[in-house]
């Protein structure tokens, strides 16, 4: 299998707050992960991708000080989204890719961001 | 640079009806071609993939899809619907460089009527 999981699922916060989600690999080592963000009945928007040990590399557009992503091991990346506010608010997902894998990706479930 | 087209953004269907969900892409060699599903409020699952070899590619719940170069499409199809089926179906084709990432279209909602 390739099992990928998020966590939090929900998560309220109030505006100015940091807060932070986590992305695992459960049953594979995953050197590529991705991070999505996805509003109300849209597509999914690539903000970054990170390999394990080195920096993430952020779309265009995306400010790369707001949302703080880390790939601290081979099964584990992190993004924080910091001095959240109400725009931040959305669906985040994120997926990993396998080591011997070119494209297929393998997501998680997701987390529904709120800030107050 | 590579693109996805879904040209219908929201189809509806009787359950037990055949169903075909259309996506173009836009890559000069071979693509790399996937098929995923979203349940409201979740992440998305692979049902089917194409890197090569036969252009007709079965995928899990009875989804299939067809690889046409001529056409630059890879349109999905269900011979009959069912309930669950609803979801929003997103066509994705793989985009070389950096990190190898997938260019995804707008996605086409499903609603099942039954």
């Amino acid at each position: 299998g390739a099992v990928v999981s998020q966590h939090p699922s929900r998560v309220i916060c109030k505006s100015g707050t940091s807060v932070k989600i986590e992305c695992r690999s459960l049953d594979f080592q995953a050197t590529t992960m991705f991070w999505y963000r996805q509003f109300p009945k849209k597509s999914l928007m690539l903000m970054a991708t990170s390999n394990e040990g080195s920096k993430a590399t952020y779309e265009q557009g995306v400010e790369k000080d707001k949302f703080l992503i880390n790939h601290a091991s081979l099964t584990l990346s992190t993004l924080t989204v910091t001095s959240a506010h109400p725009e931040d608010s959305s669906f985040y997902i994120c997926s990993a890719k396998k080591r011997e894998g070119q494209f297929e990706q393998y997501f998680g479930p997701g987390t529904r961001l709120t800030v107050t | 640079a590579q693109s996805v087209t879904q040209p219908d953004i929201h189809i509806t269907v009787s359950e037990g009806a055949s169903l075909e969900l259309r996506c173009n892409y836009s890559y000069g060699a071979t693509p790399y071609l996937f098929w995923y599903v979203q349940s409201p409020g979740q992440g998305l699952q692979l049902l089917l993939k194409y890197f090569s070899g036969d252009t007709l590619v079965q995928g899990i719940k009875g989804f299939e899809a067809e690889f046409k170069r001529s056409q630059s499409s890879f349109n999905l199809r269900k011979p009959s619907v069912h309930w669950s089926d609803a979801a929003e179906y997103f066509c994705a084709v793989g985009a070389y460089g950096g990190y190898n990432k997938l260019i995804f279209g707008a996605g086409t909602r499903l609603a099942v009527h039954p």
